[in-house]
Order: C-alpha cells, then structure tokens, then sequence
C-alpha cells in the first residue's frame, strides 16, 4: 500500500501568490483530514470530509483557505492570496470511518514557506 | 489554557532507560486517546489507540489513561536509539475524526 501521499513535498512561493496543494488518500478510506503544524501552535485540523462531504471547516483559519474534494481519490487545500504566516507544514490523514474515524493515517506533508 | 497539555521537553535518556511521556487534559467528555510518534521531517504514524481509561501495552510500548485525573501516559522500555522522534499524544470525545493533539514532546536516546 502507497499510503497518503502529498504534493509538493516543499513548497516556496511570494505573498499574494495563490499555492494548492494535493492529496491522494489511502484507497478504500472514505474519511480525509487536512492539518497545519506550526512551533507555536502544533497540529491543527483545519477541516475534515467524510464520503467527499466536508463535514467540518472550523479550523480553517480564513476565508483564504479552501479545500475541495471532488471524488474519494484527490483533495485539494488552496490558500489564496498567500501570507508569510501560513509558512508552515500541511499534513493530510485519510481513516476508515466505518471501523475508526480516529485512527489516522499520515501523509509525509508539504513544506509550505511564504516570502 | 489549552485543552491539551504536553511538556515539550526536549527529553534525553541513555540507551536501554524507562521513558515516561505525560499529557494533561481539561475536557472530560474525551473518550478517545492515542499517541503518535513523528520522526524529524516524517508524517505522524499511530503507535497506541485507547478507548476510556485503562492500560494497553503493545511489545515495548504501555499506554495508561487516567480519566479521574484526566492525564495519559506513554511508557517505553529498554529505550532504543531508533525511539528519538517526537512524541504527540491526541483525545477526542467521540469517534468523529477531530483529534486534538499536544504540542509534542521531544525524545532523544543515547546510545
């Protein structure tokens, strides 16, 4: 099994720019989780989908955050316009809800540094 | 305050020691309690899943969830070199996917 995998592995861009990165979940799970991890403020789920349905976007810090999901093989988290303060690593889990939610698997993350 | 935790540490242990890695936690409506370990530049991978309070030990591996006290352990024994990683412990009231995870403690063993 391939695992999550994430694209870009590192990601460096100027403010205002728009940034998107991907995600391909575990096949077969149907729950996907997208996480920001920083020093000052450790791991944070930004937003979760279940079946392709965002279910909760409470994390996401602002309106320039979205993420898409458009079938149970790729989601999307695109920040646009960019600041400095969304340099951080971005990490996407994928479960399977329908034995436990909780138990997540990991992607290798994406190294995002805004200038 | 923070709903979880964790003392950041970092911890340093000789090869072969009794490691000890705590979180505290305010919201009693947490169920649900695992540990992850995140090796430097690496995606967290689950090490241990709890479900209410109680002990779950896996090789050399014990996890102890007090719920009365609202604190959860971590324990490895005979401490490898291969154990230096970071350490997050992560709670959730229900088997939704939200996990709320620690800040991380960092562990590193000597050989």
């Amino acid at each position: 099994d391939a695992g999550v995998i994430q694209s870009p592995r590192h990601e460096v861009t100027e403010m205002g720019q728009e940034v998107t990165l991907r995600c391909k979940p575990i096949s077969g799970h149907n729950s996907l989780f997208w996480y920001r991890q920083t020093m000052m403020r450790g791991l944070e789920l930004l937003i979760y989908f279940n079946n392709n349905v965002p279910i909760d976007d409470s994390g996401m810090p602002e309106d320039r955050f979205s993420a898409k999901m458009p079938n149970a093989s790729f989601s999307t988290l695109k920040i646009q316009p960019s600041e400095p303060r969304d340099s951080a690593v971005y990490f996407c889990a994928s479960s399977l809800s329908r034995v436990a939610k909780n138990i997540q698997y990991f992607g290798a993350g994406t190294r995002l540094s805004v200038l | 305050q923070k709903e979880v935790e964790q003392d950041p540490g970092p911890l340093s242990v000789p090869e072969g020691a009794i490691v000890s890695l705590n979180c505290t936690y305010s919201n009693s409506a947490f169920q649900y309690f695992m540990w992850y370990r995140q090796y430097s530049r690496k995606g967290p991978e689950l090490l241990m899943y709890t479900y209410s309070s109680g002990n779950k030990e896996d090789g050399r591996f014990t996890a102890q969830v007090d719920k009365s006290s609202k604190y959860i352990s971590l324990f490895i024994r005979d401490s490898q070199p291969s154990d230096s990683a970071t350490y997050l412990c992560a709670m959730s009231p229900s088997n939704t996917g939200k996990l709320i995870f620690g800040q991380g403690t960092t562990l590193q063993v000597k050989p």
